[in-house]
């Protein structure tokens, strides 16, 4: 069972290029979320996934799009990166029973912007 | 959303307990109190949760104050590997709008 897969796990992109970060779980959660974590700060929500086919805007939404392809899959995509866009990314996921089990979160994505 | 406030960070020595402290004054009633820790390099992960009553699990202890404003993270025995960022965090039962993180507490284990 592995639970939540980001890929890549680490990327240098340059300023004004496109990627697209993914997220899989593998536990029929109903609910994905993208998280960004700067240094020596706690993680800021940037959009979430209630459940298939919704997706709801974060704290920190600018600059970012998501798509949640399927139950499994949400895709975070930055089209123009910022060297701001520099961060930690993790995507996590949580079912409906959410107090019983928690949310379970990937192991990120570490993105450098020059 | 109501906050939580939470020491920068903690000392502690291996294989003594281990009790991090957590104020949420504005807390309502219907808030959970949860807890995550992340390890260096890590996401983060879930540790234990509790609404009234103290509550216990393989990896902690969460004792809740009876006027629910406070809450403390106990571990009862510490070792190296519990060195991690622990967050203690309000969650509205039933909403699926994502976890509101604050910076923790850097617990730092000494041999």
């Amino acid at each position: 069972n592995a639970g939540v897969t980001q890929t890549p796990k680490f990327q240098v992109l340059k300023t004004g290029q496109s990627m697209t970060l993914q997220c899989a779980q593998d536990m029929n959660h109903n609910s994905m979320y993208w998280y960004r974590q700067d240094p020596g700060m706690g993680l800021r929500l940037i959009y979430y996934s209630a459940s298939e086919g919704t997706t709801d805007k974060g704290e920190v939404p600018n600059g970012y799009n998501v798509s949640r392809l399927n139950k499994r899959e949400f895709s975070l995509r930055l089209e123009s990166a910022a060297p701001s866009q520099t961060s930690v990314y993790f995507c996590a996921s949580s079912s409906r029973v959410v107090l019983l089990y928690g949310y379970t979160f990937g192991s990120g994505t570490r993105l450098t912007v020059v | 959303d109501a906050k939580t406030t939470q020491p920068n960070s903690m000392e502690s020595n291996e294989e003594e307990p281990v009790h991090l402290p957590c104020n949420h004054s504005t807390i309502s009633g219907t808030d959970y109190i949860h807890w995550y820790r992340q390890l260096p390099s890590q996401g983060p992960e879930y540790v234990i949760h509790g609404l009234t009553s103290n509550v216990n699990n393989r990896m902690a202890s969460l004792a809740i104050a009876e006027d629910r404003k406070s809450s403390t993270l106990i571990l009862h025995r510490a070792t190296l590997r519990d060195a991690a960022v622990y967050y203690c965090i309000l969650f509205r039962g039933g909403g699926a709008d994502g976890l509101t993180f604050g910076k923790g507490t850097h617990l730092i284990i000494q041999p």
